[in-house]
């Protein structure tokens, strides 16, 4: 079956650069529909997409972030990686991975989700 | 970047009720226009996709119609799980964002 887990630092200090794991199982990444969204949620408030990267490796960021953001993937590894600079205490959220499930981009399958704290 | 709106962002209903919720955007998405539902503490679940198809396993009570700016998502008969969050995502053109959230609570 489908599954998507996300692993990574519980706390990040400012001024730090946060890297986040996505493991899929179920899919391969390299399948032409699919690919994998980053979205983020701050406690108790909206889903934010991040970005998501394509089976042929393009990718779109956040217009907002796209200057802190990379997103890579290790297709051999079924991983995706997210990168984000130069963290700040505002970027205190639960950080989700979510499948592109096919041609319209909705996101059918998500992981649990991590939630990072950024604090010194 | 498309800002999508949703409406309301609370309200009140009780089992068995009728509920209706409504995201406009911005500009065109066609019909890339997605519903998602999150239960407190969970991940987001895929509803609806493509504006009015209904992902796999999701109850037949959820509905969606729209396209171009104007879109909703009913719920039939609402159920007691069914208490919980909603976001529209528009999935047309990136940054593929999503509403503010509408969230359903027990009257």
């Amino acid at each position: 079956q489908v599954t998507l887990k996300e692993s990574g630092p519980v706390l990040v200090k400012p001024t730090e650069t946060l890297t986040l794991t996505c493991t899929v199982s179920g899919f391969s990444l390299s399948n032409a529909k699919m690919g994998v969204s980053w979205i983020r949620q701050p406690p108790g408030k909206a889903l934010e997409w991040l970005g998501h990267i394509f089976s042929n490796d393009e990718k779109s960021y956040s217009t907002s972030l796209r200057t802190r953001l990379t997103i890579s993937k290790d297709t051999s590894k079924s991983l995706v990686v997210l990168t984000m600079t130069n963290v700040d205490p505002v970027d205190t959220a639960t950080y989700f991975c979510a499948r592109r499930g096919g041609v319209y981009n909705f996101l059918d399958y998500w992981g649990q989700g991590t939630l990072v704290t950024v604090s010194s | 970047d498309i800002q999508m709106t949703q409406s309301p962002s609370s309200l009140s209903a009780s089992v068995g009720d009728t509920v209706t919720i409504t995201c406009r955007a911005s500009q065109s998405v066609s019909s890339y226009l997605n519903w998602y539902q999150q239960k407190l503490g969970k991940a987001p679940q895929l509803l609806i996709y493509a504006a009015s198809s209904l992902q796999s396993g999701v109850p037949s009570r959820f509905s969606g119609i729209g396209s171009g700016t104007g879109f909703t998502l009913t719920i039939s008969s609402l159920q007691p799980e069914d208490f919980a969050t909603y976001y529209c995502q528009q999935s047309f053109i990136a940054p593929w964002t999503f509403g503010q959230g509408t969230k359903v609570e027990i009257k």
